[in-house]
């Protein structure tokens, strides 16, 4: 019954690696959204997809990557990872914007920690 | 600027006890969303309204949507245990794709 899959709940890299989170979805959405979520400072959009190959950034995409070469895939990647990236990434999906309630539909989430 | 603002951010109650959470937004929007997350979870949809006057109810809790004030309320009636989590509102602006989130409204209730 999952629907919006992350790869990793758990991932611990150090300082300076390329890191890839990778999130899946299985329901044909065209949108898809990476955010990160911190304490005191809610959820944050780091970059989003509308289409395949179709990327923006959203409110803090600096030293971040993503990659959307199949509708249902869409990778995060931190170039070079830093302790401030340290954090909870979710990846979310939807439909078409404007087509019927359907909202966001999120995954479970992976918690990075970089040391 | 679009800006999403939650009060409060957080909330200790006694079960059987009401509230409501506020949610005001900055400008002109096509839908607004509700969310629950758990403590180490992801986020749960609970609601979606999508024009004024809108009214969603599940349980105990209920929400309502003012687009002329934009503003809407989260209530919680007679609150249980079992409720206690983070609640976060979203509103979608007119002509994006994406959605902002308010600073979420942590909420304990006490048996």
């Amino acid at each position: 019954d999952v629907k919006v899959t992350q790869s990793s709940r758990y991932l611990v890299k150090r300082t300076g690696e390329k890191v890839f989170l990778e999130c899946v979805q299985d329901m044909d959405h065209e949108n898809m959204f990476w955010y990160r979520q911190d304490p005191g400072l809610g959820l944050r959009l780091i970059y989003f997809s509308y289409d395949v190959k179709m990327k923006e950034k959203g409110d803090i995409p600096e030293g971040y990557s993503v990659s959307r070469e199949k509708k249902e895939r869409f990778s995060l990647i931190l170039e070079s990872a830093s302790t401030n990236q340290t954090s909870m990434y979710l990846c979310a999906s939807s439909p078409p914007f404007a087509q019927g309630e359907d909202g966001y539909t999120f995954g479970s989430g992976t918690r990075l920690t970089v040391v | 600027e679009l800006k999403v603002e939650q009060n409060p951010l957080f909330l200790s109650m006694q079960e059987g006890k009401n509230y409501t959470i506020y949610c005001n937004y900055s400008t002109t929007s096509d839908r607004l969303y509700w969310y629950r997350q758990d403590p180490g979870k992801s986020l749960e949809s609970l609601f979606v309204l999508l024009s004024n006057g809108a009214v969603k109810q599940e349980g105990r809790l209920m929400a309502s949507l003012d687009t002329k004030a934009r503003l809407s309320t989260l209530h919680i009636t007679a609150a249980v245990h079992d409720l206690s989590a983070t609640y976060f509102c979203a509103v979608a602006f007119s002509g994006t794709y994406k959605y902002i989130f308010g600073t979420g409204t942590r909420l304990k209730v006490l048996a």
